[in-house]
């Protein structure tokens, strides 16, 4: 089936950029989702970009996508405290109808 | 407000019960989903719906039973055949994916269920 693969810690300090880094394998790619989980909570969507784009921008986050390398990344500038969750990505793909087929998480620390 | 919401938040089942988890949605969505998650494992499909009266298997539907009677409603039993039931529960919904493939198919999630078998 279409994977979706993503590291699975990331440790930053405050102040520094993160980037939390995705892949997947199947090129039908539709929609790309960034979500964000706080503990013992649900999921909470960040951003999402269209397989036709490279790149948005919304505040601090930006997303990047390259179709080519089948590969999507969500780096958060200022990185706070508060930023501190599991991030996963999710894609829609086209051969498997728009289901969301989602990665592992990253779990994202951030030390003051 | 439109939302999904999932009850109880916290729930503990004896070894050998059923036991039933409730979501809810007034979103107007057409497709909803059942997730499981274990630590370092992310997000596994359990069962999913994209229209009332029908479902189908996700990646580990052994053990489980939903029905879909009502497109408000997608409950989840966890049956005494679930070898390893302790996990935390998402529902989720979104737009069917048949209407367009190539329209968005954002989830909205509610807010999780946690099964411990005591």
């Amino acid at each position: 089936g279409e994977d979706v693969e993503q590291s699975l810690f990331l440790s930053v300090r405050e102040g520094d950029s993160s980037v939390i880094n995705c892949t997947y394998t199947d090129s039908s790619s539709t929609y790309l989702y960034w979500y964000k989980q706080e503990p013992g909570a649900g999921l909470q969507l960040l951003t999402y970009i269209f397989s036709n784009m490279d790149m948005k921008q919304d505040q601090r986050l930006t997303v990047l996508l390259n179709k080519k390398d089948k590969h999507l990344s969500l780096r958060i500038a200022d990185t706070q405290t508060g930023d501190s969750a599991i991030y996963f990505c999710a894609v829609s793909f086209y051969n498997q109808g728009g289901k969301l087929i989602f990665g592992q998480g990253t779990e994202l620390s951030v030390k003051p | 407000d439109g939302g999904i919401t999932q009850s109880p938040k916290y729930l503990f089942r004896k070894e050998g019960q059923n036991v039933t988890l409730s979501c809810e949605q007034n979103l107007n969505h057409d497709a909803m989903y059942w997730y499981r998650q274990d630590p370092g494992q992310g997000l596994r499909l359990i069962y999913y719906s994209q229209i009332v009266n029908d479902f189908q298997k996700g990646d580990i539907a052994e053990g489980y039973s939903v029905s879909r009677e009502k497109k408000e409603s997608f409950p989840l039993t966890v049956t005494s055949a679930q070898k390893n039931p302790t996990a935390f529960y998402l529902c989720a919904s979104s737009i069917a994916w048949h209407r367009s493939l190539l329209m968005n198919t954002e989830a909205f999630f509610g807010q999780g269920t946690r099964l411990t078998v005591v």
